[in-house]
C-alpha cells in the first residue's frame, strides 16, 4: 500500500528565507508524486508533479522538488519565501501503473513572517 | 472555464438529517472522487468513480453513498448525518487512470457542520 509522510505540521519562516517542506513516501511500485497548495478557504491547486524523467521538477511560484528514489523523498523547496506563500501544502502519491487514487499526506501549514 | 463546481459551499445539518452534496465537472473527465478534509488528517478518500455507472469505496466510505449516472455529475449523499461527519468535503476529477499521469482538479469545497 502507498503512503505519504509529511514531517512537521507547521513550518514558520521569515520572508526571504529558504522554504523546505519535507515529504517521504512509501510505494511498492514507481510512483507519481505531487505537491498541492491550499490557500485559505479554497480548494487544492497543483503546485508541481513528478511522473518520469528529470528528478528535479519545477512548479509554479518558484517552488521546486527533487525526487530521490534512494531516500524515498520528494521535498519541496523555495529559495526565498514570500508573504503570499503562506498556505497549507500537501504531498500526494499515486500508483504509476494505475494512476489513480491520490493518497495525501497530512499537510504542512507554512507561515511566513515579515 | 468552470472546471469542478461544488454546491453548496456551506451547510449546517441536524443529526439524522440527510442531504446531497453536488459535484459537476465540464472537462469530460472520467475519473471523479470525493475527499473529506479534517484537521491533522489531510484528505481522505470517501468514494470514487471511473466512469458513468461505476463507483467504488475509498478509505472512509461509511455513512456516504454515491452514484454516477452521467460523466459530468458525481453527487455525494449523507444518509443520516452524524457530528463525526462535520468536515470540509472536496470533489476532484481527472482523466481516466492509467492514461499518462493523472492531475486531479479540485472543487472549492463544501464546509459541512452537523449539530
Amino acid at each position: 500500500a502507498q503512503s505519504v509522510t509529511q514531517l512537521g505540521s507547521h513550518v514558520s519562516v521569515s520572508e526571504g528565507a529558504l522554504v523546505l517542506l519535507r515529504c517521504n513516501y512509501s510505494s511498492s511500485v514507481p510512483p507519481y508524486l505531487f505537491w498541492y497548495v491550499q490557500y485559505p478557504n479554497q480548494g487544492l491547486q497543483l503546485l508541481l508533479k513528478y511522473t518520469t524523467g528529470a528528478t528535479l521538477v519545477k512548479g509554479i511560484n518558484g517552488f521546486e522538488a527533487e525526487f530521490k528514489k534512494s531516500e524515498t523523498s520528494f521535498h519541496l523547496t523555495k529559495p526565498s519565501a514570500h508573504m503570499s506563500d503562506a498556505a497549507e501544502y500537501f504531498c500526494a502519491v499515486s500508483d504509476r501503473r494505475r494512476g489513480d487514487k491520490l493518497i495525501f499526506g497530512t499537510g504542512t501549514r507554512l507561515q511566513v513572517f515579515p | 472555464n468552470a472546471g469542478v463546481t461544488q454546491t453548496p459551499k456551506f451547510q449546517v445539518l441536524k443529526t439524522g438529517q440527510s442531504m446531497t452534496l453536488q459535484c459537476a465537472q465540464d472537462m469530460n473527465h472520467e475519473y471523479m472522487s470525493w475527499y473529506r478534509q479534517d484537521p491533522g488528517m489531510g484528505l481522505r478518500l470517501i468514494h470514487y468513480s471511473v466512469g458513468a455507472g461505476i463507483t467504488d469505496q475509498g478509505e472512509v466510505p461509511n455513512g456516504y453513498n454515491v452514484s454516477r449516472s452521467t460523466t459530468e455529475d458525481f453527487p455525494l449523499r449523507l444518509l443520516s448525518a452524524a457530528p463525526s461527519q462535520t468536515s470540509v468535503y472536496f470533489c476532484a476529477s481527472s482523466v481516466l487512470p492509467g492514461q499518462a499521469y493523472t492531475e486531479a482538479f479540485f472543487g472549492q469545497g463544501t464546509r459541512l457542520t452537523v449539530v
